[in-house]
């Protein structure tokens, strides 16, 4: 069974679109994250929700936009994508905050 | 601000050698360190997490040392094997424990 689960695997789209990344997590996990992982392959934290409140968010465009219908899932919607946000995007989950993360196998953006 | 330095960045070893990854942090005001694996173009891998209270982790031949007054982690490899070959990245805590901050990885790759 997989833990934490992203779809799409991969996201080819034009600048200017809005796209969503989708997560699920069947661990039972409180808190959700969204990882991104640049060309020169640096991950950085994007956002973690707990319990359905946003808990961080660091210095991220506000064209991102996480929406966590319930507990297991927390989406990723982007708005006018530009060519910088061609990427890698991680979820990740842990029991609560400063537990254990657990991560998806990624999203690849590639916006032309 | 935590910063993380993972060295060597990139490390070559015949099979069989005993190896040390290091890491360090510049915040030692962490809730815990995460090590992790990456295989080209896959997700991450959880290998050990080591909570802030604790010195060190094992699992098989992996040993993770955490020093945190001093700000360093060291992921120990005994018996290197092909199949470890991967980058390692060495994450520890935000102070406010709601998101890892990552290093930049040290590549490893172990020859037969």
């Amino acid at each position: 069974d997989t833990a934490v689960s992203q779809t799409p695997k991969y996201l080819v789209t034009q600048m200017g679109n809005d796209k969503s990344i989708k997560c699920e997590q069947n661990l039972g996990h409180d808190t959700m994250y969204w990882y991104k992982q640049d060309s020169k392959k640096f991950l950085k934290i994007m956002f973690s929700y707990n319990n359905k409140e946003l808990i961080i968010n660091e210095t991220v465009p506000n064209r991102f936009s996480p929406k966590s219908p319930d507990k297991a899932h927390l989406n990723l919607h982007i708005n006018s994508l530009e060519l910088g946000d061609s990427a890698v995007y991680f979820c990740a989950s842990s029991q609560v905050a400063a537990y254990e993360q657990y991560f998806g196998p990624g999203t690849r953006l590639t916006v032309t | 601000k935590q910063e993380v330095t993972q060295i060597p960045a990139a490390l070559s070893v015949p099979e069989g050698e005993n190896l040390v990854l290091n890491c360090s942090f510049t915040d030692s005001a962490i809730y815990n360190l995460q090590w992790f694996r990456q295989d080209p173009g896959k997700g991450l891998t959880s290998l050990l997490l080591i909570q802030s209270s604790q010195r060190e982790q094992t699992s098989g031949r992996l040993n993770a040392s955490l020093d945190k007054s001093s700000g360093r982690s060291t992921l120990y490899i005994a018996a290197s094997q092909p199949g470890d070959s991967a980058t390692y990245l060495c994450a520890p805590t935000n102070q406010a424990g709601t998101a890892l901050i990552f290093g930049k990885g040290t590549t490893l790759s172990v020859s037969s």
